[in-house]
């Protein structure tokens, strides 16, 4: 695989609760990524994270989206005040090799259901 | 806003067919293309990455690239039944830190 875990598989929440999704690379991976896929939708970016770089938030939907990452470890991903429409699969992704050219291998996501 | 078009589908094919799916994109300066595969229920898995206009052949897979079109797209060969999956387009955006995706089509190959 990706060598990237991902957790919780499935997560559901009520309305106005936060959650915190989590993404496990093996080492040596400096670029990660996190997507999110509605229902019958293509892939939205979320958020990129390269080593000890300023992170390009640019594809965050709200203010009430954030994202952290120390280094090449774990990254989380926060949701607070959940909407019904946060309901998707957020997906992790990292970077293959240094000549990869941009090539993304995604963990296994996680459901998130916003009843 | 840039954008990836993809035909939706569903695209039958009989086994042992060539199964065509097709991509567009709008912004010229892209300069990496990928193909995806997602199974029901799974995450996408990178089945072909094409950077130079022309084929690029990996087994039964074939990508092709026109950048004066805008055009990539994806040739199974010899389908089979296993390769039915939505196959994901998807181009690097132009500050190459994310991946822009089409929405996918659906190919169904009956046996």
């Amino acid at each position: 695989g990706a060598g990237v875990s991902q957790s919780p598989s499935n997560k559901v929440t009520e309305k106005g609760k936060d959650v915190e999704l989590r993404c496990d690379p093996i080492s040596g991976h400096t670029a990660l990524y996190w997507y999110r896929q509605r229902l019958g939708q293509g892939l939205e970016f979320l958020i990129y994270f390269q080593g000890n770089s300023a992170p390009d938030k640019s594809g965050l939907p709200s203010d009430r989206f954030s994202a952290e990452r120390t280094g090449e470890s774990v990254s989380t991903l926060t949701i607070q005040r959940t909407q019904q429409e946060d309901s998707a699969v957020y997906l992790c992704a990292v970077r293959g090799s240094s000549n990869s050219y941009n090539e993304q291998f995604f963990g296994p996501g996680t459901r998130l259901t916003v009843l | 806003q840039k954008e990836v078009e993809q035909n939706s589908g569903p695209l039958s094919v009989p086994e042992g067919a060539i199964a065509s799916l097709n991509c567009t994109y709008s912004d010229r300066v892209s300069q990496s293309f990928f193909w995806y595969r997602q199974y029901s229920g799974k995450s996408p898995e990178l089945i072909m990455s094409i950077y130079s206009n022309g084929d690029k052949e990996d087994g039964r897979f074939t990508a092709q690239l026109n950048k004066a079109s805008q055009y990539v797209s994806l040739l199974i060969r010899d389908s089979q039944p296993s390769d039915s999956a939505t196959y994901l387009c998807a181009v690097n955006n132009q500050a190459g830190t994310a991946l822009i995706f089409g929405k996918g089509t659906t190919l169904s190959v009956s046996s």
